[in-house]
């Protein structure tokens, strides 16, 4: 079964803290993307990439950061967590051409 | 820039009831539009899409038609389960880079 794997399902941090959430997708896909998703905001995009070690600002990237040195791997990076960026975050990828994104379960991080 | 505008939820439908979830946009050019669910604790999955002027997409009994005069893309269901009890997202994708726009999505609850 395809699918994209998020390191962690719920996450509590500090403020201040550097949080690094990870995405890992098995099909092969060439893009993969971040949203954060809020009450009554819908999912919004922070990073995204079409390829290996490239990387692309979505509509919302302040205070946000991003890898992917492999292909499969797409990290978010926050880099001094805020209580602001309590948030639901959902990494996708998808194939060029493609027939729609899978998204992965979600992490569910809350800043203290 | 792009937009999607969902009907406000939540919504409570008996069991057998009509859904419709309104959904409009604006994007430049003609975009693909598409339908995603989140059932409670899961990432979003793709429902249906339709890519150009009045393509009927559909899936698991809904459906939604592709209206370039009106900006809509509506979804519908003519009998409702309360398996479908979930939150549904209108998006776009208008440049064609795979890139999607999405709506603050609409909870639905399906009540026996």
């Amino acid at each position: 079964d395809v699918k994209v794997t998020q390191s962690s399902r719920y996450l509590v941090k500090r403020t201040g803290e550097k949080v690094f959430l990870e995405c890992v997708q098995d099909m092969d896909h060439e893009n993969m993307f971040w949203y954060r998703q809020d009450p009554g905001l819908g999912l919004r995009l922070i990073y995204f990439s079409y390829d290996v070690k490239m990387k692309e600002k979505g509509d919302i990237p302040e205070g946000y950061s991003v890898s992917r040195e492999k292909k499969e791997r797409f990290s978010l990076i926050l880099e001094s967590a805020s209580t602001n960026q309590t948030s639901m975050y959902l990494c996708a990828s998808s194939s060029r051409g493609y027939e729609g994104y899978t998204f992965g379960s979600g992490t569910r991080l809350t800043v203290v | 820039g792009d937009s999607v505008t969902q009907m406000e939820g939540p919504v409570t439908l008996s069991e057998e009831a009509f859904l419709t979830i309104n959904c409009t946009y604006t994007a430049t050019g003609y975009p693909s539009l598409f339908w995603y669910v989140q059932y409670p604790g899961e990432g979003l999955q793709l429902l249906l899409k339709a890519t150009k002027a009045d393509d009927k997409g559909s899936n698991k009994g809904f459906e939604a038609t592709y209206r370039k005069e009106t900006t809509s893309f509506h979804l519908e269901k003519g009998s409702v389960q309360v398996s479908d009890s979930a939150v549904y997202f209108c998006a776009l994708d208008s440049r064609g880079n795979e890139k999607l726009t999405f709506g603050t999505g609409t909870r639905l609850t399906i009540i026996p």
